[in-house]
């Protein structure tokens, strides 16, 4: 099993729609998760950082973070063209309490 | 400048021959991440620095690769005798502290190509 699982996509959907992003992870001692996003081409960027049980709203983006099921997710809502990236799902290793671990990364594309 | 620089932002080289990658974190940041990623590839780990100390380096795929930070600052991914599958794009990351509550910053990166 891998460390941490993405949907690989492309997943595509138009403006103005709920765009769902999944991950989970194998590392039962992960307390903390970040999710980056790269545009092609470019570095990766924090959007967003979760470390309890529930919901995290930042503007239009809301993270969901379950434990037990060793899972989070990352809801982008009025999804924007400009929303259309690469999304990395990132928990801090349970054992390493410094080492991040990166998710192969969910690519998104919002049609005009 | 404000952000974490790398050099070169390209380096195209001969399989072979030996590379030096540069990393220039934030100001302040005592820890410093290297990654590699290759075309349409996640982000591998290679080795993460806490000030000039090295405490993981698991992620570096063999004995080829080897890096070093001086002064809590500057750091240096060193790739000996390249092999073509050594060809990503280097990225280098700084935090304020141990990531489990701060972000990484990344740089631009530094894309390697082997011929």
């Amino acid at each position: 099993q891998k460390e941490v699982e993405q949907n690989s996509g492309p997943l595509s959907v138009p403006e103005g729609a709920i765009a769902s992003l999944n991950c989970t992870y194998s590392d039962r001692g992960s307390q903390s998760f970040f999710w980056y996003r790269q545009y092609s081409g470019k570095s990766p960027e924090l959007i967003m950082f979760i470390y309890s049980n529930g919901d995290k709203e930042d503007g239009r983006f809301t993270a969901q973070l379950n434990k037990a099921s060793q899972y989070v997710s990352l809801l982008i809502r009025d999804s924007q063209p400009s929303d259309s990236a690469t999304y990395l799902c990132a928990p801090i290793s349970g054992t390493s309490y410094d080492k991040v671990i990166f998710g192969p990364g969910t690519s998104l594309s919002v049609i005009p | 400048g404000a952000g974490v620089s790398q050099s070169p932002s390209n380096k195209v080289t001969e399989k072979g021959k030996d590379v030096e990658l540069r990393c220039d974190p934030i100001s302040g940041h005592t820890a410093l991440y290297w990654y590699r990623q290759s075309l349409g590839q996640g982000l591998e780990f290679l080795i993460y620095f806490q000030g000039n100390s090295a405490p993981d380096k698991s992620g570096l795929p063999s004995d080829r690769f080897s890096a070093e930070r001086t002064g809590g600052s500057v750091s240096t991914l060193t790739i000996q005798r390249t092999q073509q599958e050594d060809s990503a794009v280097y990225l280098c990351a700084s935090s304020l502290g141990t990531a489990s509550n701060q972000p990484q910053h990344f740089g631009d990166g530094t894309r390697l190509s082997i011929l």
